[in-house]
């Protein structure tokens, strides 16, 4: 079964500093998602990846997958305290499901 | 607009209670899902409905009793649940149950069964 990891877990950064999330899974992607999740709170979808190579951004989030689709990235540029908060990145199974990452939680320091 | 609402925001249920959590989407979607989220822990599939009719039950237990009365509603229906079903219960919505199409959530309803 296809499985995605996340990494890091947990990250903490200066307000203003850039950052990078991954995500890799065990097997090709054929939909990418992330999302961010406030504690407590729905997840709010910020973008969805499906060609090898793609990238797209939002604001000061960029989103790539890579050419082999096996693996996203996301990037913040210039963090902010709204950025903090919980990342998930999603992928499409076989079964037409969602499966997910653990998830990182991402602190930004004033 | 990609708003999914749901009621209520929070529940406290006994565990001889019958509730209903309640979804609406005004999207035109036709893939509605209800999720369980414990925390720290990514949401876990329970059900999805496409085109109105049960397409997926992740073997829930019958405590849980989903319904999807039209395009737009989605219910849960919660009767004699335990104490380990207290968790963060997410709706979500997408264009159809297809590969390369986003699910929009709700904010969630917050259940604690005492």
């Amino acid at each position: 079964s296809q499985e995605l990891e996340q990494s890091p877990q947990s990250l903490i950064v200066q307000e203003g500093k850039n950052l990078t999330i991954n995500c890799t899974s065990s097997k090709t992607l054929y939909g990418l998602y992330w999302y961010k999740q406030k504690y407590g709170e729905g997840l709010i979808f910020l973008m969805m990846l499906q060609k090898g190579g793609e990238e797209k951004s939002h604001e000061k989030i960029t989103a790539k997958l890579d050419e082999k689709k096996q693996q996203s990235s996301l990037h913040i540029t210039a963090s902010q305290p709204s950025h903090a908060g919980i990342y998930l990145c999603g992928a499409d199974a076989s079964n037409y499901q969602l499966i997910w990452g653990a998830g990182t939680k991402l602190i930004i320091k004033p | 607009d990609t708003e999914v609402t749901q009621t209520p925001k929070h529940l406290v249920m006994g565990m001889t209670n019958k509730k209903s959590l309640k979804c609406e989407q005004h999207m035109g979607h036709r893939a509605m899902y209800w999720y369980k989220q414990k925390a720290k822990k990514p949401p876990e599939l329970m059900f999805v409905y496409s085109y109105e009719k049960l397409s997926i039950n992740e073997s829930v237990p019958s405590r849980f009793s989903p319904e999807c009365p039209n395009s737009s509603l989605l219910n849960l229906h919660l009767h004699a649940l335990q104490p380990e079903d207290s968790a963060l219960y997410l709706c979500a919505s997408s264009q159809d149950q297809q590969v390369g199409s986003e699910q929009y959530f709700g904010p969630g309803t917050r259940l604690t069964v005492t």
